[in-house]
């Protein structure tokens, strides 16, 4: 079964400064990724999705991701971080529900991105 | 409305009592999924709807959990005989057809408190 896997609880970063959150996806079959957002007292919203093609994926707000298949991992940049970019983050995959042909996301625990200035 | 609207947004509820979570998708998306976001727990499947039907049940915690969709539409979580350990926000979201190709939409969530 498809599951994910999200190491840092929290993350706290200066504002300006680069930062990566970690995600390790266990699947044995071919995998769709995800990563989405969180805001303070906000539904969810997609940042960005890898299906197929190039492993690098441009989302929303300057967020990326890379996709490495060998090492199972879709980790989340960005170069510089603003104090907006506060939010829990959320790294998915998609998995095939049982007997049927549909998709569902499998989510992560998350990830608490704290910017500070 | 323009995105997927839930409600009621707080729920407190007593032990043991039924409660009702309502979720109304975003007009003309067939798919309607239920997650339940607890502390330290991510995002927890529960049940997913293609138009009425639900073609995925697996995630419901138990047989106090059930769910419908009428009209294609607006579905309903019930919660028979709350526990304590149900508190959790309860999210929805919808798609226009399947998550790979079309993204899911999610509402604020129900924050679920049960005393």
């Amino acid at each position: 079964a498809q599951s994910v896997t999200q190491l840092d609880s929290q993350v706290p970063v200066f504002e300006e400064a680069p930062v990566e959150l970690r995600c390790n996806y266990s699947s044995s079959v071919s995998v769709y990724l995800f990563w989405y957002v969180q805001y303070p007292n906000q539904g969810l919203q997609l940042l960005l999705k890898y299906l197929s093609g190039s492993t690098l994926v441009k989302g929303i707000n300057g967020f990326e991701a890379e996709f490495n298949k060998s090492q199972t991992s879709f980790h989340l940049r960005k170069p510089s971080v603003h104090i907006s970019d506060t939010a829990e983050y959320f790294c998915a995959v998609s998995a095939r529900g049982p007997g049927t042909g549909f998709q569902k996301l499998v989510f992560g625990t998350g990830t608490r991105l704290l910017v500070s200035p | 409305g323009a995105g997927v609207s839930q409600s009621p947004s707080n729920k407190v509820t007593e032990k043991g009592k039924d409660v009702e979570l309502r979720c109304d998708p975003i007009s003309g998306h067939t798919a309607l999924y239920w997650y339940r976001q607890s502390l330290g727990q991510g995002l927890e499947f529960l049940i997913y709807f293609q138009g009425n039907s639900a073609p995925d049940k697996s995630g419901l915690p138990s047989d106090r959990f059930s769910a419908e969709r009428t009209g294609g539409s607006v579905s309903t979580l019930t919660i028979q005989r709350t526990q304590q350990e149900d508190s959790a926000v309860y999210l929805c979201a919808s798609s226009l057809k399947t998550v790979l190709y079309t993204e899911a939409f999610f509402g604020q969530g129900t924050r679920l408190t049960v005393v």
